[in-house]
């Protein structure tokens, strides 16, 4: 978790209220990802960005928006959570994309909603 | 059906056994295979990355690759306690995102 950092940590809210949670680092590496993960289903992509202000879709980023004004800090909102965004979520952080990616992942946010 | 199928487990074994944990694929085009590892409430760190078939060693862990059957494992030997974690599997093609397998949690008893 070295260099990677996730506030807040645990965070229980109520269904129709917005939600963010920050990642920030200090490796200055260029890529960042939001995961969910859940039993069952494993680690999924939400979004990513490879760039300030550059970002780009994954496989779940449905009732999620993302956010990177500085390399060191990606945002997730979920504009109005529901019962289904109910998860742990991770970023991770990668300094190339392809091939021989290797992500670093933060340690986590864990996330209720009621 | 999921592109990347494992064993939730969990798998329980005693202090010094060798671990066999497996995950099986079925997108042809993965080239690329990692292994890590998460401890309860942690985020998951790298153990191994491999890109071909055959075997890599790394200490106690062993990451082998059969890309013609579509299946890959990580050994681990002299288990210990310390080892006790869930194994995730990913893998990638050239140029696709990283997809995971959902984990194997191990319990090594003392």
């Amino acid at each position: 978790d070295a260099g990677i950092t996730q506030s807040p940590r645990h965070k229980v809210t109520e269904t129709g209220t917005p939600v963010t949670l920050r990642c920030h680092q200090t490796e200055n590496h260029r890529y960042m990802y939001w995961y969910r993960q859940d039993p069952g289903h494993g680690l999924r992509l939400i979004h990513y960005s490879y760039g300030v202000k550059d970002t780009d879709k994954g496989e779940v980023s449905d009732g999620y928006s993302v956010s990177r004004s500085k390399t060191e800090d990606f945002l997730l909102t979920l504009e109005s959570a529901t019962s289904s965004q109910t998860s742990v979520y991770f970023c991770a952080i990668s300094d190339q994309r392809g091939p021989t990616d290797t992500q670093y992942f933060g340690p986590g946010t864990r996330l209720t909603v009621l | 059906q999921k592109e990347v199928e494992q064993d939730p487990g969990p798998l329980s074994v005693p202090e010094g056994a060798i671990v066999s944990l497996n995950c099986t694929y079925s997108n042809s085009a993965f080239q690329y295979f990692m292994w890590y590892r998460q401890y309860s409430r942690k985020g998951p760190e790298l153990l191994m990355y491999t890109y071909s078939s055959g075997n890599k060693e790394d200490g106690r862990f062993t990451a082998q690759v059969d890309k013609s059957s579509k299946y890959i494992s990580l050994f681990i030997r002299d288990s210990q306690p310390s080892d006790s974690a869930t194994y995730l599997c990913a893998m990638r093609s050239t140029a696709s995102k990283l997809t995971f397998g959902t984990g194997t949690r191990l319990q090594v008893t003392l």
